[in-house]
């Protein structure tokens, strides 16, 4: 079984601020863990995920994400926010590949400010 | 990368009517497709998972006699709301998981009205 947890359904930043989006999860077995963002009326994009290699992953836009296991966490993080990054963001979790079903958080939605 | 196109991205249709959406992943096989509703402002509800070949399993509460899903190849999924009504108006996403990668690829989405 696995969950995901999401800290914070909305997270308001400054241009320029730095993006912190916080997730935990709970997994029976090491997970699979992804962040995808969602512009509105739009489908998921793959932002990042960690298949158990290393545990600082870099995505596509900047963003970036640390696997702590002790922590159990996910948390996404971009240095400098821009306005472009105004988007809903999602974490999920998954056992495996395949026809695993991944678990998604209830989403983050980051507002940037100018 | 995997690229699954659905189409169309919007629809509007009479209540009573049946709408098909289509998802086709582009340039990989995707032996295991999911059919997602999301609700304005919250995450995705699974509706169903299908397996190329075989009989969809569908979540609880999702009726199977209202969301016919059809996945007859490796690149094609079809979700076909039957007999419509205003309360199926959402959004239906699919999603597609590369067997030899880790990731889920989305569509782009279905804005479904029904009037």
């Amino acid at each position: 079984a696995q969950s995901v947890t999401q800290l914070g359904s909305h997270v308001s930043v400054s241009e320029g601020a730095l993006v912190l989006l916080r997730c935990n999860y709970s997994s029976s077995v090491p997970p699979y863990l992804f962040w995808y963002v969602q512009y509105p009326n739009q489908g998921l994009q793959l932002l990042l995920k960690y298949t158990s290699a290393a545990t600082l992953v870099k995505g596509i836009n900047g963003f970036e994400a640390e696997f702590k296991k002790s922590e159990t966490s996910f948390h996404l993080t971009k240095p400098s926010a821009h306005m472009s990054d105004a988007a809903e963001y999602f974490c999920a979790v998954s056992l495996g590949r395949g026809s695993y079903i991944p678990t998604f958080g209830r989403g983050t939605s980051l507002i940037v400010h100018p | 990368g995997a690229v699954v196109s659905q189409h169309p991205s919007w629809v509007i249709c009479k209540s009573g009517t049946s709408v098909k959406i289509e998802c086709r992943s582009l340039d990989f096989q995707a032996t295991t497709m999911f059919w997602y509703r999301q609700f304005p402002k919250q995450s995705l509800m699974l509706m169903a998972t299908s397996n190329e070949g075989s009989k969809a399993t569908y979540e609880q509460g999702v009726e199977k006699d209202k969301f016919l899903i059809n996945h007859a190849s490796l690149t094609l999924s079809t979700l076909t709301v039957t007999s419509a009504h205003p309360e199926d108006s959402s959004f239906y996403i699919c999603s597609a998981n590369d067997r030899d990668d880790y990731g889920y690829t989305f569509g782009s989405g279905t804005r479904l009205t029904v009037v």
